[in-house]
């Protein structure tokens, strides 16, 4: 079976800062894929990146970068240059390649971006 | 852009009640999935479906049947509604092909049962 652990429920952070989310998980599969989802207070889920296990290169979308340690399994997210609306839930989330394609999700972690 | 509409925003209903929620994606995607969202626990699966009429059961299917007589559409049905099933919930759709293993989400649906 697949977890995924989030064990920081909220954070804060400035805008204009840095901020790292973190995110374990296990799984014994040797293919699969993680994600970083965003879920801002309008409740629309959006996917913010995505990381391939196979790929060695940590994944970047403009202002949002992973830290990918596949020996650890542990994906944490680091956003750049905070800005206001960057203020939602975030979930990491697990699938694997093959079976049902199931995602597993993490509890949640609840960002708050000062002005 | 892909695009996943759910048929209510919010919606109120007595317990007993039979309850759908409608979900629809414009994307030809073959596989679609219903969630339930509780504050810390996360994004809990309820049913999926990968093509129609196929569904299997998620990690909690109890009080919950789905139905899928079409491709872009994906109905999650609650025979009789009890207060525990107080939440909110999530469809997502996602394609098999093209290397792509992203869920795709609609709005969701806030769902009372008094």
């Amino acid at each position: 079976a697949q977890t995924v652990t989030q064990s920081q429920p909220e954070m804060s952070v400035q805008e204009a800062e840095t901020v790292t989310l973190s995110c374990t998980y296990d799984t014994s599969e040797s293919d699969y894929y993680l994600f970083w989802y965003k879920q801002p207070p309008s409740r629309q889920m959006i996917l913010v990146i995505r990381q391939e296990a196979y790929k060695q290169q940590n994944a970047t979308e403009n202002r949002f970068s992973v830290n990918f340690q596949k020996a650890a399994k542990s994906f944490s997210l680091k956003i750049s240059d905070s800005q206001l609306g960057d203020a939602a839930m975030y979930f990491c989330a697990l699938t694997t390649q093959g079976g049902s394609e199931k995602l597993v999700f993490g509890k949640g972690m609840k960002l708050t971006v000062n002005p | 852009d892909v695009k996943v509409t759910q048929s209510s925003r919010y919606l109120v209903k007595r317990t007993g009640e039979k309850v759908f929620l409608e979900c629809v994606q414009d994307m030809d995607h073959e596989n679609m999935f219903w969630y339930r969202q509780d504050p810390g626990l996360g994004l809990r699966l309820i049913y999926f479906s990968y093509d129609v009429k196929m569904k299997e059961k998620g990690d909690i299917p109890e009080g919950y049947s789905v139905s899928r007589e079409k491709k872009e559409r994906f109905s999650l049905i609650l025979e009789s509604a009890s207060t525990n099933q107080t939440s909110m919930y999530l469809c997502a759709s996602r394609p098999i092909a093209g290397g792509r293993v992203e869920q795709y989400f609609g709005p969701g649906t806030r769902l009372t049962v008094t």
